[in-house]
């Protein structure tokens, strides 16, 4: 049971590059989030999945778009990386119901020129 | 939106102290409170969390104060080891948010040996 993984681990971009970063989770859960990590900042929500199928802005989601390609997978794509997005990049996931912990991923760490 | 207000920023306390971080949120609709800590270069790790319908939760050396009606709520942790060292964020979630949750600033605690 490896719970929430992430992949690339560090990524670094040209200003204009695309990318897209990789979450999956074994747990079955239903909601999926992708936040940022800016130092010195609380963690920004920028998309959510509640469940397959849909897909719901949060705070920052400019220059952002997602896919929840299928209950286990929820992916983040930047279409023209900006140096704004050098950023810590925590996916999430989190059961329906009564439980309400989000399981964290490991961090993808990006930086853009 | 909800908004979380997270203070102080840092907090320096010697081994075997007690330490206090507060939190403030604005929606009075918001129903679950969790804390996360988070060590350097880690991932965010869920350690206690509160739901509006108890006014505080402890589990061995931490505890959770919630007081609705300030809209204020607090991590508590006595006999602090060095090991504690760490940021830690508070976090509200909005009943009428669709289940995300909103994080403070976050707080680094640092224990001196």
């Amino acid at each position: 049971n490896a719970g929430v993984t992430q992949t690339p681990k560090f990524q670094v971009l040209k200003t204009g590059q695309s990318m897209t970063l990789q979450c999956a989770q074994d747990m079955n859960h239903n909601s999926m989030y992708w936040y940022r990590q800016d130092p010195g900042m609380g963690l920004r929500l920028i998309y959510y999945s509640a469940s397959e199928g849909t897909t719901d802005k949060g705070e920052v989601p400019n220059g952002y778009n997602v896919s929840r390609l299928n209950k286990r997978e929820f992916s983040l794509r930047l279409e023209s990386a900006a140096p704004s997005q050098t950023s810590v990049y925590f996916c999430a996931s989190r059961q329906q119901g009564a439980r309400e912990t989000q399981y964290f991923g490991p961090g993808t760490r990006l930086l853009v020129l | 939106g909800e908004n979380v207000e997270q203070h102080p920023s840092t907090l320096s306390v010697q081994e075997g102290d007690s330490a206090v971080i507060k939190c403030t949120y604005s929606d009075s609709a918001s129903n679950y409170f969790p804390w996360y800590k988070q060590e350097l270069g880690k991932r965010p790790q869920l350690i206690i969390d509160i739901r509006s319908n108890v006014g505080e939760k402890k589990d061995q050396r931490i505890a959770v104060t919630l007081n609705k009606t300030a809209k204020h709520f607090s991590l508590h942790i006595t006999e602090t080891q060095p090991e504690d060292s760490a940021v830690y964020f508070c976090a509200a979630r909005s009943g009428n948010a669709g289940n995300m949750l909103t994080f403070g600033g976050g707080t680094r605690l640092m224990v001196k040996p």
